[in-house]
């Protein structure tokens, strides 16, 4: 009930091209949902984060899509940069505070 | 500017050695957190703390404990080490529950 899968493990975008990396989620006690980017060398940082009374959330190239009912949510780049290159993970929590983690996407962008 | 910082980048201990992960925050956070990180498992948490000397275990404590005797500072203790608790070990710390976590760049360590 805790879990969060993630996916796919890794993904090769050319770049402009469209990056989609997929979370479902089972605990629906879950009410926040944060992507983290990381890149080679350093700690995670939150990239961008949805709450579900909405069903999207967008900043700049990044949109977080979220599906109440079938307990699922997706972060989609847009026009893909080589800068984007990094590890992606999702996660969930509730009240609890504490971060359950996906397993993470590497993200590759092809110049 | 937020700032976790970690005692080490990368470590190298010896199997049976007692290791120490150090972890200070400058934020003022009332929430600290150990993570280690392995490939294709994620981010796992191994301890928690939300206030001076309380601690919480996390889904994988077993192995590991933790101190805070300052607000600012978390650490991460190995009692015994042991080659499966080679990792990338990952601190964070959180103003509240649900609030944004903030990470170190992690420490690398590898036990032979």
């Amino acid at each position: 009930q805790q879990q969060v899968k993630q996916s796919p493990q890794s993904l090769i975008v050319q770049k402009g091209g469209i990056s989609i990396i997929n979370c479902a989620y089972e605990n629906t006690a879950f009410d926040y949902f944060p992507w983290y980017q990381q890149f080679p060398g350093k700690g995670p940082a939150l990239l961008i984060a949805i709450r579900p009374d909405v069903s999207e959330k967008k900043e700049g190239r990044f949109t977080i899509s979220f599906n109440k009912s079938a307990k699922q949510f997706s972060l989609h780049i847009m026009d893909s940069q080589p800068g984007d290159s990094a590890t992606y993970f999702c996660a969930a929590s509730g009240n609890t505070g504490k971060l359950i983690f996906g397993q993470g996407t590497t993200l590759q962008v092809k110049p | 500017d937020v700032k976790v910082t970690q005692s080490s980048r990368y470590l190298v201990k010896r199997t049976g050695e007692k290791v120490f992960l150090e972890c200070v925050q400058d934020m003022d956070h009332e929430n600290m957190f150990w993570y280690r990180q392995d490939p294709g498992l994620g981010l796992r948490l191994i301890y928690f703390s939300y206030d001076v000397k309380m601690k919480e275990k996390g889904d994988i404590p077993e192995g590991y404990s933790v101190s805070r005797e300052k607000k600012e500072r978390f650490s991460l203790i190995l009692e015994s080490a042991s080659t499966n608790q080679t990792s990338m070990y990952l601190c964070a710390s959180s103003l509240g529950g649900g609030d944004t976590q903030y990470f170190g760049p992690g420490t690398r360590l590898t036990v032979l």
